[in-house]
């Protein structure tokens, strides 16, 4: 069954310390995998995007990696800043369904003073 | 350039009645999809639509849901007869090419939270 698994389910971090969250999947065959954040109340937007030939990519103060053979991902995030707290979503594109895109639940990240 | 723009934002309904969500894409978007999430759920895909064609309805539900992305105007998502259940955040999605490969991005909108009472 094509499925995105993260954790933790929800983190909380003071501000200035860096976090990583785990996104493990079973999407085959796989085409991408894509970070998002959503803040509260809002649609998702994209962070990063990574083919199973790419290993890491960043984003300003996140990154992501990427083992495609262990169908891991993780997302760090580094000197974490209060507007840091939202949900990051793991998205993993399923090329055998028109690169249908597969949804984790997301790991909810609280940043405190 | 405005983004993908849903509206409303905030639909509350009664059971029994219809519910109708707006989405317009971006602007050069021809590929829209919609989601559903419910509390403490990902995003779960409901259908794909191109411009006067669905593409893969195969995540909406068999009754009661429909979809359409007209020549003009933008994409509706309709739920008729609406119960408790349906009440979650919707979600449109808009992206210039199809499949969603790596050079293909996808902006979402900020959703309509549909409450039904």
């Amino acid at each position: 069954k094509n499925q995105v698994e993260q954790s933790p389910q929800s983190l909380i971090i003071l501000e200035g310390k860096n976090c990583t969250l785990q996104c493990n999947y079973t999407v085959s065959p796989f085409s991408n995998l894509r970070w998002y954040k959503q803040d509260t109340g809002r649609g998702p937007v994209s962070l990063t995007i990574m083919t199973f030939s790419e290993n890491t990519k960043s984003n300003g103060r996140y990154t992501a990696t990427l083992d495609a053979d262990t169908k891991q991902s993780s997302l760090h995030i580094t000197a974490s800043q209060l507007s840091d707290s939202a949900s990051y979503i793991c998205v993993v594109s399923n090329m055998e369904y028109g690169n249908k895109l597969v949804f984790g639940a997301g790991t909810i990240l609280r940043v405190k003073s | 350039n405005a983004g993908v723009m849903q509206n409303p934002r905030h639909l509350v309904r009664r059971r029994g009645q219809e519910a109708r969500l707006r989405c317009s894409p971006m602007k050069g978007h021809s590929h829209v999809y919609w989601y559903r999430q419910l509390p403490e759920e990902g995003l779960k895909f409901m259908v794909y639509l191109q411009k006067e064609n669905i593409i893969d309805e195969s995540g909406m539900p068999k009754e009661r849901f429909s979809a359409e992305f007209p020549k003009e105007g933008p994409s509706i998502l309709r739920i008729q007869q609406v119960v408790r259940g349906d009440s979650a955040a919707y979600f449109c999605a808009s992206s210039r090419g199809t499949p969603l490969g790596v050079n293909t991005e996808a902006f979402f909108g900020q959703g309509t939270r549909l409450t039904v009472v």
